[in-house]
């Protein structure tokens, strides 16, 4: 079936540490986004891409390296990870950067920084 | 850049017809208006999207004053498995660093027997 995998689906860390959340989709989606999702604050975008090897920045990038060597992927890493990263991450995919065309989600990452 | 605004949670019971509204008064001219929904430990849903006037499909419509101003969100004849957060969504056909798609912080509504 065709969709879009996130793992892992929970992750305890230390702050300081790196940590790469990875996402992978079927549908063959050129643009692919990274969310967090945070109480009271609904979903904030972090970083989308148009297609492989073209990254942008979204609402909250600051402490989020992404890259996107393959279609189908598309890893969040966090190079130094702070508390205040704690989150739940979700990854989707669509056929368009906007809002015209809906947007899959995955099932999220439950990320925690001790 | 559009700023949307939903309430915070709604009750309603089973059988009924819920309308949530959203407000996003600085709508730009090319803006969609998309609706998702999200249970518990689950990424959020497609439900429905539209653009003007209304839209309709198999378990919502869509209501959208001439303005755009706000949307309303109609889930007819309610039931327990709808109790969930709902997320209004409004954005460009494409993005960019000036134009963001900008979600509403959700309304959780909880469908009581």
């Amino acid at each position: 079936d065709a969709g879009i995998t996130q793992s892992p689906r929970y992750k305890i860390t230390e702050t300081g540490r790196q940590v790469t959340l990875m996402c992978h989709q079927t549908w063959s989606h050129s643009y692919m986004f990274w969310y967090r999702q945070d109480l009271g604050h609904g979903l904030r975008l972090i970083y989308y891409s148009a297609a492989a090897d073209i990254t942008d920045k979204g609402e909250v990038p600051d402490g989020y390296v992404v890259s996107r060597s393959k279609t189908e992927n598309f890893p969040l890493t966090l190079e130094s990870a702070t508390r205040s990263q704690t989150s739940v991450y979700f990854c989707a995919s669509s056929e368009s950067s906007g809002g015209s065309e809906p947007q899959h989600f995955g099932d999220g990452t439950r990320l925690s920084i001790l | 850049l559009a700023k949307t605004t939903q309430p915070i949670s709604m009750d309603s019971y089973e059988g009924q017809e819920v309308n949530i509204t959203c407000s996003h008064n600085n709508i730009a001219t090319n803006d969609y208006i998309t609706w998702y929904q999200q249970f518990p430990s689950q990424g959020p849903r497609f439900i429905i999207q539209g653009y003007k006037t209304k839209v309709t499909n198999e378990v919502a419509s869509l209501f959208i004053p001439a303005d755009r101003k706000s949307s309303t969100l109609s889930l007819p004849r309610v039931s327990l498995s709808d109790t969930a957060v709902y997320y209004c969504l409004v954005g460009p056909p494409i993005m960019d660093s000036n134009y963001q798609l900008i979600w509403g912080a959700g309304t959780k509504l909880i469908i009581k027997p």
